[in-house]
């Protein structure tokens, strides 16, 4: 398996543009989060689904984040509009039920200017 | 809410010397994993601790869990330029299991 899948691996983008990010889970695994990581508040947990479906959102912080799963290899992370305050590293990583290892992929960094 | 505080926040050490991270939850964790990111990289998972008091070893690193399952250790003997990164324990939310609380990080350096 090649692991997690994220995409892309680096985004720059102007204030007030639309952002997506895009991760394809470990084939098999039932939970997928999303993660973000900055310098002053560390790694933050976003979101997270079970199964395709949303289960805890209260990481999104604002109304701009929205996340989807519409099936179980492929989730996507949207920032509309983003702002210069979003720049970080988003990582995605999956799970199965069966073990609490969590797999990451290798991140998506943004900067938004 | 649930905190996961680790100490140091940064070490530098000379290859060879002894490192030693510490990870303080405020409230009783019912397992916890540690993760190690490479600089420029992504968590990559080491181990987890279930049992209160349990010590774990991985060839150099040594890993202890509390007694009373609130505390957390990562002991590496023998650092080599290869142990470089930032160290992680993360813990289940309280109440719910299926997601992590994650630790602040000890940023390890190691020079020649």
């Amino acid at each position: 398996d090649a692991g997690v899948i994220q995409s892309p691996r680096h985004e720059v983008t102007e204030m007030g543009q639309e952002v997506t990010l895009r991760c394809k889970p470990i084939s098999g695994h039932d939970y997928l989060f999303w993660y973000r990581q900055t310098m002053m508040r560390g790694l933050e947990l976003l979101i997270y689904f079970n199964n395709n479906v949303p289960i805890d959102d209260s990481g999104m912080p604002e109304d701009r984040f929205s996340a989807k799963m519409p099936n179980a290899s492929f989730s996507t992370l949207k920032i509309q509009p983003s702002e210069p305050r979003d720049s970080a590293v988003y990582f995605c990583a999956s799970r199965s039920s069966e073990n609490t290892e969590a797999f990451f992929g290798q991140g998506t960094r943004l900067t938004v200017v | 809410g649930q905190q996961v505080m680790q100490i140091p926040q940064y070490q530098h050490v000379q290859e060879g010397e002894d490192f030693t991270t510490y990870c303080n939850s405020s409230t009783t964790l019912s397992n916890i994993q540690w993760y190690k990111q490479r600089p420029g990289g992504h968590p990559v998972f080491l181990i987890q601790l279930v049992k209160s008091g349990e010590v774990k070893k991985q060839k150099r690193l040594t890993f202890q869990f509390g007694e009373a399952k609130k505390n957390s250790s990562l002991h590496i003997t023998a650092t080599q330029t290869t142990d470089v990164g930032t160290y992680f324990c993360a813990g289940p939310y309280t109440g719910t299991a299926s997601k992590l609380t994650f630790g602040t990080g000890t940023r390890l350096q190691v020079t020649l």
